[in-house]
């Protein structure tokens, strides 16, 4: 079962372009919501994180919007750069502690061209 | 954030060997961490659950005799790949958290098995 839904699986964006990433998540018990980053051959990297209870976060050229009623989530990247052609996960857990387990999307592979 | 290291890196082994594979949280202690398997292009899927001083809790359709997990103190867990075979060969990626409730992830170890 597929508790999280990402999309597009794979994303081409022009340098200085925005990227967008979508997420979708049925269970609505889930009340922690992270965005990774992961590089070829490299562990996932936590890019950005948000809980219900706000709407958008930013931090830098990273967004995060939140649509509780919606069961949605999707991060933003502005002014994309080629350095941030990677794949992102998007992922859900139960609780923000360290011991709550993440489910994460099938992940988005971002490609920003020159 | 904080720095979660894996040893080795790389590793190739025989069928029917037994690999371990080392996952240090650095500069936080962690009495939870978590493992996961990921194939190329995938996402990442959770293995099990490592409880410090405690039996490791296993995902539906894990093997625990063949993925053993030891996690013996609160900087270290251990994943054993017992008799390996080539159907075994991933990236396998843990995790653990600091103080701040967020999930950090190590650096992968790719098994090849031969």
């Amino acid at each position: 079962q597929q508790q999280v839904k990402q999309s597009p699986q794979s994303l081409i964006v022009q340098k200085g372009g925005i990227s967008i990433i979508n997420c979708a998540y049925e269970n609505t018990a889930f009340d922690y919501f992270p965005w990774y980053q992961q590089f070829p051959g490299k562990g996932p990297a936590l890019l950005i994180a948000i809980r219900p209870d706000v709407s958008e976060k930013k931090e830098g050229r990273f967004t995060i919007s939140f649509n509780k009623s919606a069961k949605q989530f999707s991060l933003h990247i502005m002014d994309s750069q080629p350095g941030d052609s990677a794949t992102y996960f998007c992922a859900a857990s139960k609780g923000v502690g360290t011991a709550s387990k993440l489910t994460f999307g099938t992940g988005t592979r971002l490609q920003v061209t020159l | 954030g904080a720095v979660v290291s894996q040893h080795p890196s790389w590793v190739i082994c025989k069928s029917g060997t037994s690999v371990k594979i080392e996952c240090r949280s650095l500069d936080f202690q962690a009495t939870t961490m978590f493992w996961y398997r990921q194939f190329p292009k995938q996402s990442l899927m959770l293995m099990a659950t490592s409880n410090e001083g405690s039996k490791a809790t296993y995902e539906q359709g894990v093997e625990k005799d063949k993925f053993l997990i030891n996690h013996a103190s609160l900087t270290l867990s251990t994943l054993t790949v017992t008799s390996a075979h080539p159907e075994d060969s991933s990236f396998y990626i843990c995790s653990g958290g600091g103080g701040t409730g967020e999930l950090f992830f190590g650096e992968g170890s790719r098994l090849t098995v031969l």
